[in-house]
């Protein structure tokens, strides 16, 4: 693994099912991220965690639950998908939280379609 | 409230110059990041400022001015793999991003 890795790299999904996002980072960086990007609008924070055993919430977190057991993985869970959020999903890490040149690296994106 | 505006679109000639610029309005300012994303890709980190200025990395440069609020992003020789969308992004006071909507760069020959 190089860098940070999500999975999967696409799904269609039924309305009302659970879904798990993942996300594992090898760069041993104490802070990470979940977004969502829609067309025409700018990424939007969904939940943050700033180190492992602690999360956050941004922007837009409702519907969405994540949990930080180990520095490396950071799951973003939908607990009952609605087509609303249908978006591209990226994951991100930094090296430290709240650090002013905190430069935050994406993996790849999960593209989600809810139906 | 929170925002930062850059233009939806721009068009430029291969070997050209362009600007493209970002403004905002936030609480707080602990510096300004610009990302360059390809179509169905993630944002990959371009440059970051957080005093006044002008900031130079090879083709690119980026410049920041606190007071009005504004930075722009200015890209020499530009070449076909420039096309992209850059994203602008300013960090608050609570430390987190609050993302531009992007600009879409189109390179033509």
């Amino acid at each position: 693994i190089a860098g940070i890795t999500q999975a999967p790299t696409s799904q269609i999904l039924a309305a009302g099912r659970r879904m798990t996002l993942r996300c594992t980072q090898d760069m041993r960086h104490n802070a990470m991220y979940w977004y969502r990007q829609d067309l025409g609008l700018g990424l939007r924070l969904i939940h943050y965690s700033n180190t492992a055993g602690t999360t956050g919430k941004g922007e837009v977190p409702d519907g969405y639950s994540v949990s930080r057991a180990n520095t490396d993985d950071f799951p973003l869970t939908l607990a009952s998908a609605v087509p609303s959020q249908t978006s591209v999903y990226f994951c991100a890490s930094s090296a430290i939280a709240g650090g002013p040149s905190d430069t935050q690296y994406f993996g790849p994106g999960t593209r989600l379609t809810v139906l | 409230g929170q925002n930062i505006d850059q233009p939806t679109e721009m068009t430029a000639t291969e070997g050209a110059i362009v600007q493209i610029n970002c403004t905002y309005q936030t609480s707080g300012f602990n510096g300004l990041f610009w990302y360059q994303q390809h179509a169905g890709e993630a944002p990959t980190f371009l440059s970051y400022n957080v005093l006044d200025g002008l900031e130079e990395k090879g083709r690119f440069s980026s410049f920041l001015s606190r007071s009005k609020g504004y930075s722009y992003l200015l890209l020499k020789e530009l070449q076909m793999k420039d096309s992209a969308s850059y994203l602008c992004a300013v960090m608050g006071s609570n430390y987190q991003l609050i993302w531009g909507a992007g600009t879409k760069l189109i390179i033509k020959p």
